[in-house]
């Protein structure tokens, strides 16, 4: 099994900042089969990227995805007062897939 | 509009059985695999099960092999998942989500999620 690590485990900013959350496989993942979620308290996980760097339908530009193999990261160019919630990476390359544990991105 | 409305979630004692059920719409449901994500409290998400679009072929976590069944009836465009030998592990809300395109992730629609409570 594939095991995602997620960091940092909480992260404090402000709104306007930049977000940097990062996803570590324990094995190295095909560009293609890596997806980030977003979800608020309450409501259910929202696709944000797929394919490392395509973004879902409605998502906005300031939400990007990089990286291969086994380090990938999640941008937040401009942090709005709505994009403060827990962010899952999650590889489908390998059965079973699989979630990192979360990062918790919170209002400094 | 895509839309998953999971039921069916509810208390059970260990061993026993639950049966969820998740009603989709906004999309041809016959096309499209769907799985079964859970959230444990204070935990992440947890693949559970996938189905293809025809029922043909199923998927489960290792921690439910033998215990869950997931199936779907395209002419009500339903999913189900049949809980077995319920263990206290279990415990977690239930999403219904469905596949972005081929295969079945990643999913790009999830239903707000049933909760099933395992506990004597």
């Amino acid at each position: 099994e594939v095991v995602m690590t997620q960091s940092p485990g909480t992260l404090s900013l402000s709104p306007g900042e930049r977000a940097t959350l990062s996803c570590r496989p324990s094995q190295s993942i095909t560009s293609s089969y890596l997806a980030w979620y977003q979800q608020q308290p309450g409501q259910a996980p929202r696709l944000l990227i797929y394919a490392a760097s395509s973004r879902a339908t409605g998502i906005p530009d300031r939400f990007s995805g990089s990286g291969s193999g086994t380090d990938f990261t999640l941008t937040i160019s401009r942090l709005e007062p709505e994009d403060f919630a827990v962010y899952y990476c999650q590889q489908y390359l390998t059965a079973p897939v699989t979630f990192g544990q979360g990062t918790k991105l919170e209002i400094k | 509009e895509v839309q998953l409305l999971e039921s069916g979630g509810g208390w059970e004692q260990p061993g026993g059985s639950l049966r969820l059920s998740c009603a989709a719409s906004g999309f041809t449901f016959s096309t499209y695999g769907m799985s079964w994500v859970r959230r444990a409290p204070g935990k992440g998400l947890e693949w559970v099960s996938s189905i293809s679009g025809s029922g043909g072929e199923t998927h489960y976590a290792e921690s439910v092999k033998g215990r869950f069944t997931i199936s779907r009836d395209n002419s009500k465009n339903t999913l189900y998942l049949q809980m077995n030998s319920l263990r206290a592990e279990d415990t977690a809300r239930y999403y219904c989500a469905k596949a972005h395109s081929s295969d079945y992730f990643p999913v790009d629609y999830w239903g707000q999620g049933t909760l099933v409570t395992v506990s004597s």
